[in-house]
């Protein structure tokens, strides 16, 4: 079974400091797993993926993350923070035949001036 | 230009209603999902149509009936509405199956609540 714990409700940076959102997933299977961003009053945005090539794995709008298979982890992280960064991630993971999303609970970014 | 739109943004009904939720995508997409996020905003798929076609149908009770009238509007009908229907409805389309190779483009959720 797939399932995905994201670690923090609610985040909250400065403008300029670097973001860490954290994620851990459960898998049976070797995971694709996906970072998604949700403005307010706005449809899921796909901000990068990992589907079994690179383990860095660079997205849009300077986010990254890396898949670590030893600690179960598909971390997001960002150099620094930009107010139009605030918004809610969620970390997902996909099932076995692709054909399930599996969506953390989300983490609420706050970016401060 | 909005890519994946969904109307109406929230809906507020009794018990035992009959509702529908419109999605519309202008992205040329073959396929299209609806997805329900509960309140632990686990979004879990519900159904997926390629190109008017159904491919996935999740164990949902046979109240939710999607209807496609085009590949470009995948619609949910839902009947005799139970509290427990209450959550958020995202309407998704892809231009293939795969959720893995294909990105998927997210509407901005219908809030339905059910009283």
């Amino acid at each position: 079974a797939q399932s995905v714990t994201q670690l923090d409700s609610h985040v909250s940076v400065s403008e300029g400091t670097p973001v860490l959102l954290r994620c851990n997933y459960s898998s049976s299977y070797s995971p694709s797993l996906f970072w998604y961003v949700q403005h307010p009053n706005k449809g899921l945005q796909l901000l990068l993926k990992y589907t079994s090539a690179a383990t860095l794995v660079k997205g849009i709008n300077g986010f990254e993350a890396e898949f670590k298979k030893s600690e179960t982890s598909f971390h997001l992280t960002k150099p620094s923070a930009h107010m139009s960064d605030a918004a809610e991630y969620f970390c997902v993971v996909s099932g076995h035949n692709f054909n399930k999303f599996y969506f953390g609970s989300g983490t609420k970014l706050n970016v401060k001036p | 230009d909005t890519a994946v739109s969904q109307t109406p943004k929230y809906l507020v009904t009794q018990m035992g209603n009959d509702k529908s939720i419109k999605c519309e995508q202008n992205l040329g997409h073959d396929t299209m999902y609806w997805y329900k996020q509960d309140s632990k905003k686990f979004l879990k798929i519900m159904f997926s149509y390629n190109n008017k076609e159904l491919i996935i149908n999740e164990t949902v009770p046979n109240r939710f009936s999607p209807k496609s009238p085009d590949k470009a509007h995948l619609n949910l009908h839902i009947n005799s509405l139970e509290l427990g229907d209450s959550a958020v409805y995202f309407c998704a389309s892809s231009q293939g199956t795969s959720l893995a190779a294909d990105t998927q483009y997210f509407g901005p959720g219908t809030r339905l609540t059910v009283l």
